[in-house]
């Protein structure tokens, strides 16, 4: 059974504070791993997909890394306006386009 | 394009009743997802359409729990005789094909009461 794990569960920071989240999974072979931005009340925000492992992807503070067994979402100098929970979620090749998520990373940064 | 949009955006019900939620996805995404996420947990899968064909349902989407997607356009989901343990947000996404991202649409957020 697929299965995706987040850490930590939630993480404060100061603006300009740079940090990690974590991100491990277990995948009966992996077409994919997602990670996506979800604010209170609203949907999940897609921002990158990762493919295979030693890939990356940047959008403007954050940096996702994949390894074969977990993902990494680095924040650097991070703003007030980046706090919302971080989901990961893994698409396996046997599974359609069903995805697998884990239980999100909330993130508070404060000015 | 204006995105996935759910309809409606929050639902409070009496237990017993059924529901109706309705999915419009992206209009040339021809695959389509339900997701039910309750708080603090991540989304988890409830089924999934290509085209109009329903071709995965999860063990969790019980008998009480049907989806249509005729047309393959816009897709619902219906609830009968909910029940407490019912009260989640049901997020709907679509996807271009199995390679692509899925967007997801805002969820409709169930209340049983």
């Amino acid at each position: 059974e697929d299965q995706v794990t987040q850490s930590p569960e939630a993480l404060r920071l100061q603006e300009g504070e740079s940090s990690s989240l974590n991100c491990s999974y277990t995948v009966s072979g992996l077409r994919g791993l997602f990670w996506y931005r979800q604010d209170p009340g609203k949907g999940p925000e897609f921002l990158f997909t990762l493919y295979s492992a030693g890939e990356e992807k940047e959008k403007e503070r954050l940096k996702a890394t994949l390894t074969k067994k977990e993902s990494f979402l680095h924040i650097t100098a991070p703003k007030p306006e980046d706090s919302a929970t971080y989901l990961c979620a893994v698409q396996a090749r046997n599974a359609g386009n069903m995805l697998t998520f884990g239980g999100g990373t909330r993130l508070m940064v404060k000015p | 394009d204006t995105g996935v949009s759910q309809n409606p955006r929050h639902k409070i019900t009496k237990r017993g009743q059924n529901v109706t939620f309705r999915c419009d996805p992206i209009s040339e995404h021809n695959r389509l997802y339900w997701y039910r996420q309750t708080l603090g947990q991540g989304p988890e899968f409830l089924t999934y359409f290509q085209n109009e064909a329903q071709l995965e349902k999860s063990r969790l989407l019980s008998d009480r729990f049907s989806a249509e997607r005729p047309k393959g356009s816009f897709s619902t989901l219906e609830i009968q005789r909910t029940e407490q343990g019912d009260s989640a947000m049901y997020l709907c996404a679509s996807s271009l094909d199995v390679s692509r991202n899925a967007f997801f649409g805002q969820g409709t957020r169930l209340t049983v009461v």
